[in-house]
């Protein structure tokens, strides 16, 4: 196990609604780093949180957004949802925001959007 | 065209075969590799980092070729257990953001 946490595990919810996801960072981490995974596909990085600041960001629409607390766990946000948010999404931690640090995965959340 | 690209497979080898993968990646700035594997609806687990020089780590070798812009994983002695799909890595020019590509998945037959 990574120590990475995420809540909930499953959450439905309705096309226009709002949503908020939540991660635990691996003790000793101060990154956090939020993805989406379609299925059948790879991972798409949608930001990254280091120091609580937004420290990089994917190619999604700005009603993607996200917080990070001086503990490092984060928060990722979606106003507005659509079908297509549905996915599971998962955040990822790590020691120090350089591009070569190794990430660790929490076991995500499945959205669902009807 | 795509930041990462893998072949999706599926490889069905049997046990005890030799499995190669490559992953080719766009960006010739780019900076760091990583390979993770990931189980049926699980998150993906950290298999290896991927240097320059090349790395093994038991059955498993990656290797980087800066030249042709892939990196490469190689299962030795494959057992049931490496059945999983596994996901290339690869950081972009623009600074921490990061790249997977869409996977390649191994079933390993007794």
């Amino acid at each position: 196990e990574t120590g990475v946490t995420q809540s909930p595990t499953h959450l439905i919810k309705t096309r226009g609604q709002q949503v908020t996801l939540r991660c635990s960072s691996q003790s000793g981490h101060n990154t956090v780093s939020w993805y989406q995974q379609a299925l059948g596909q790879g991972p798409q990085f949608i930001f990254q949180y280091y120091r609580e600041e937004e420290n990089g960001r994917g190619n999604f629409p700005p009603r993607f957004s996200g917080l990070q607390f001086p503990n490092y766990s984060s928060e990722l946000n979606v106003n507005a949802l659509e079908l297509d948010d549905s996915a599971l999404y998962l955040c990822a931690s790590s020691y120090g925001a350089e591009v070569s640090y190794e990430q660790y995965f929490g076991p995500g959340t499945r959205l669902t959007v009807t | 065209r795509k930041e990462v690209e893998q072949d999706p497979g599926p490889f069905n080898v049997p046990e005890g075969a030799t499995v190669a993968f490559n992953c080719t990646y766009s960006n010739s700035a780019s900076q760091s590799f990583f390979w993770y594997r990931q189980d049926c609806r699980k998150e993906p687990k950290l298999l290896m980092s991927v240097y320059s020089s090349g790395n093994e780590d038991g059955r498993f070798t990656a290797q980087l070729n800066r030249a042709s812009q892939y990196i490469s994983l190689l299962i030795r002695d494959s057992k049931l257990s490496d059945s999983a799909t596994y996901l290339c890595v690869v950081n972009s020019l623009n600074f921490n953001k990061f790249y997977f590509g869409s996977g390649t998945k191994l079933n390993v037959k007794p």
